[in-house]
């Protein structure tokens, strides 16, 4: 099946910091990417909608400026946390679909747990 | 926000045992979709049921699905140490051209050797 690559897997890092998350599609090409946040033991919710070429689209309460989403490319689209702080410690995932996918699976990377300090 | 809920919230069982996950769901659906996941991973797909399928085998698997209520089960026959991990159903959002997926709340099941 398609793979999707999200790098890294974790991360420390000092509050006030900013860190970069990529997600890459690796053998198909993604025109939509979709960025989640996952608290422990709880469920996956949509932080945005990340678009080949255009602006994110971003869900209510997430702040746009503090999550910021390139996708520059077809297979490549990067989340940036920046001025990190305590509160957004979390695991975060990215997942794309194919082009044709209304129908198919979703395909996801493999996490990036995310600790500010 | 959420967009379903599953039940139960947490399930244990013995090697050799059945695991059955219920999901419901709110919005008019043109598929759903069952995800498992390992504990730090990312997710993996189990099983896709269109809207007018009413059952679904993959295996060890059985999806149902009852559009009329709004709800999925997903049955795991004859559970292995292996399968524990957290299982979700995921819809796609209609507020986006069915392309983002809204998750249940997810089953924690534990499968006890």
């Amino acid at each position: 099946g398609a793979v999707v690559s999200q790098h890294p897997s974790w991360v420390i890092c000092k509050s006030g910091t900013s860190v970069k998350i990529e997600c890459r599609s690796l053998d198909f090409q993604a025109t939509t990417m979709f960025w989640y946040r996952q608290f422990p033991k709880q469920s996956l919710m949509l932080m945005a909608t990340s678009n080949e070429g255009s602006k994110a689209t971003y869900e209510q309460g997430v702040e746009k400026d503090k999550f910021l989403i390139n996708h520059a490319s077809l297979t490549l689209s990067t989340l940036t946390v920046t001025s990190a702080h305590p509160e957004d410690s979390s695991f975060y995932i990215c997942s794309a679909r194919d082009r044709e996918g209304l129908n198919t699976e979703a395909f996801f990377g493999q996490g990036t747990r995310l600790t500010v300090v | 926000s959420q967009q379903g809920e599953e039940d139960p919230q947490a399930l244990s069982i013995q090697e050799g045992e059945n695991a059955t996950m219920n999901c419901s769901y709110k919005t008019s659906i043109n598929n759903l979709q069952w995800y498992r996941q390992n504990s730090g991973r990312g997710l993996v797909h189990l099983i896709l049921i269109r809207s007018n399928e009413r059952e679904k085998h993959s295996g060890r698997l059985r999806v149902t699905l009852d559009t009329s209520k709004k709800s999925s089960s997903l049955l795991i026959t004859a559970s292995r140490a292996a399968d524990t991990a957290s299982y979700f159903c995921a819809t796609a959002r209609p507020d986006t051209g069915r392309r983002a997926l809204t998750f249940g709340s997810g089953t924690r099941l534990q499968v006890q050797p």
